[in-house]
């Protein structure tokens, strides 16, 4: 149980252009996703959190405008990278849990996303 | 706020020895949980342990077990008689009700055959 997939797996697109990334957790509702970015031997980097129905929280120092989170549903969470740069590319990661507190805050990640812009 | 510390940035061992990894962590929250995470090379993260602030029990699980220690805040992490499937990248991540979770920097494991 408690499998998270993301669609694509990896991509490779144009400076500017727009990437939608998707998150789902396929055998539990997941009330929270998180987005991490992870870049080369480095630790995982919280982007932000999305509760189902509601607006994401992002991190400090992560930009609204230009990474675009939509949690839809208890198991979907899209993540838009808006007028990609270089800069940008990077491996994309989320994670699904049950919520907070007791028992219902283990993070169950996806396989995670590797962008590359050109 | 909350840290998360690994001290231990490469580790490297030859295959059947045991190996340490460290994790020490900070927050004020009484009620926390600590988590340990493997990240192979593919790059999935898959979830090995959770723990409760308030079970200090040590735990096994085949070769792995965990020492957590609340009096010197640190949640170690042992492989026994290590294999070569073990080379990962582990991230040790501290997690409150607030649902937000903090990794430390991870510690990259080689194991050598």
């Amino acid at each position: 149980g408690a499998v998270v997939s993301q669609h694509p797996s990896w991509v490779i697109c144009k400076s500017g252009t727009s990437v939608k990334i998707e998150c789902r957790s396929l055998d539990f509702q997941a009330t929270t996703m998180f987005w991490y970015r992870q870049f080369p031997k480095q630790s995982l980097m919280l982007m932000a959190t999305s509760n189902e129905g509601s607006k994401a929280t992002y991190e400090q120092g992560v930009e609204k405008d230009k990474f675009l989170i939509n949690h839809a549903s208890l198991t979907l969470s899209t993540l838009t990278v808006t007028s990609a740069h270089p800069e940008d590319s990077s491996f994309y990661i989320c994670s699904a849990s049950l919520g907070a507190g007791q028992g219902r805050n283990t993070q169950y990640f996806g396989p995670g996303t590797r962008l590359t812009v050109l | 706020a909350q840290k998360v510390t690994q001290a231990q940035t490469e580790i490297s061992v030859v295959e059947k020895e045991d190996v340490t990894l460290d994790c020490v962590y900070e927050t004020r929250d009484t009620t926390y949980y600590l988590f340990w995470y493997k990240q192979p090379p593919s790059g999935e993260l898959v979830f090995l342990i959770r723990r409760n602030s308030f079970d200090e029990q040590n735990e096994i699980s085949g070769r792995y077990s965990w020492n957590f220690q609340k009096s010197t805040s640190s949640f170690n992490f042992t492989i026994t008689a290590s294999q070569v499937v073990d080379s990962a990248v582990y991230f040790c991540a501290l997690n409150t009700n607030a649902g937000k979770s903090t990794f430390g920097d991870g510690t990259t494991l080689t194991v050598k055959p």
